[in-house]
């Protein structure tokens, strides 16, 4: 079964600098790999998603991720972060199989934003 | 703008109260999830439909929980009776695609059970 870790509990920012994000999953065959973000009180939304092709994504509100087939990473970056980008960052993995629409969740990356 | 409709927002009930969950997916989407967050165990799969039809409820306690699609519009989710460790924000989300495709979410029920 696919798993996804987010080592980072709560990672903190300064606004106007650049952010990672870290993701390593496990999966015995090709995954399919997002990032989503949750604001407070609201629902997760897709920032980016790798399916095949080229490693290197790109997302909404100027994030990119890399997928690193040899690290089993995707980590999420941005080069400067805005205070509206503090929330919660979930990384998750669904398996490349038709008909298995499953996405299994990481625990999740609290950013905090400071002046 | 298509979204994921979930009712009631906030719900406060007492222990061994019936609760009932309801999502009404985005129009044209074929699966429907249902999540539960709580701080400690973060995002678990309860349970999800293609097609109306339920491919695995796995990650539902099956003694009190129950999820039904009564037709495309409507996904329901019931807690009978609720505990109080039944308290969390649970999510409905749908999508559409074959293999692990993107998922719009709700905005979550937000459960309290005294």
């Amino acid at each position: 079964a696919q798993s996804v870790t987010q080592p980072d509990i709560h990672i903190t920012v300064s606004e106007g600098a650049s952010l990672e994000l870290r993701c390593n999953y496990s999966y015995g065959a090709t995954p399919y790999l997002f990032w989503y973000v949750q604001s407070p009180g609201q629902g997760l939304q897709l920032l980016l998603k790798y399916f095949s092709g080229d490693t290197l994504v790109q997302g909404i509100k100027g994030f990119e991720a890399e997928f690193k087939r040899s690290q089993s990473s995707f980590n999420l970056r941005k080069p400067s972060v805005h205070w509206s980008d503090a929330a919660e960052y979930f990384c998750a993995v669904g398996v490349a199989n038709f008909g298995n629409e499953k996405l299994t969740f990481g625990t999740g990356t609290r950013l905090t934003i400071i002046p | 703008d298509a979204r994921v409709t979930q009712t009631p927002r906030h719900k406060v009930t007492e222990m061994g109260q019936e609760v009932t969950m309801r999502c009404q997916p985005i129009l044209g989407h074929n699966t429907v999830f249902w999540y539960r967050q709580t701080m400690m165990q973060g995002l678990e799969l309860l349970a999800y439909f293609r097609n109306r039809a339920p491919l695995d409820d796995s990650g539902m306690p099956k003694d009190r929980f129950s999820a039904e699609m009564p037709d495309a519009t409507l996904a329901t989710l019931k807690i009978q009776p609720s505990e109080p460790r039944d308290s969390a924000v649970y999510f409905c989300a749908s999508g559409f695609g074959q293999g692990a495709g993107e998922l719009f979410f709700g905005e979550g029920s937000r459960l309290t059970v005294l």
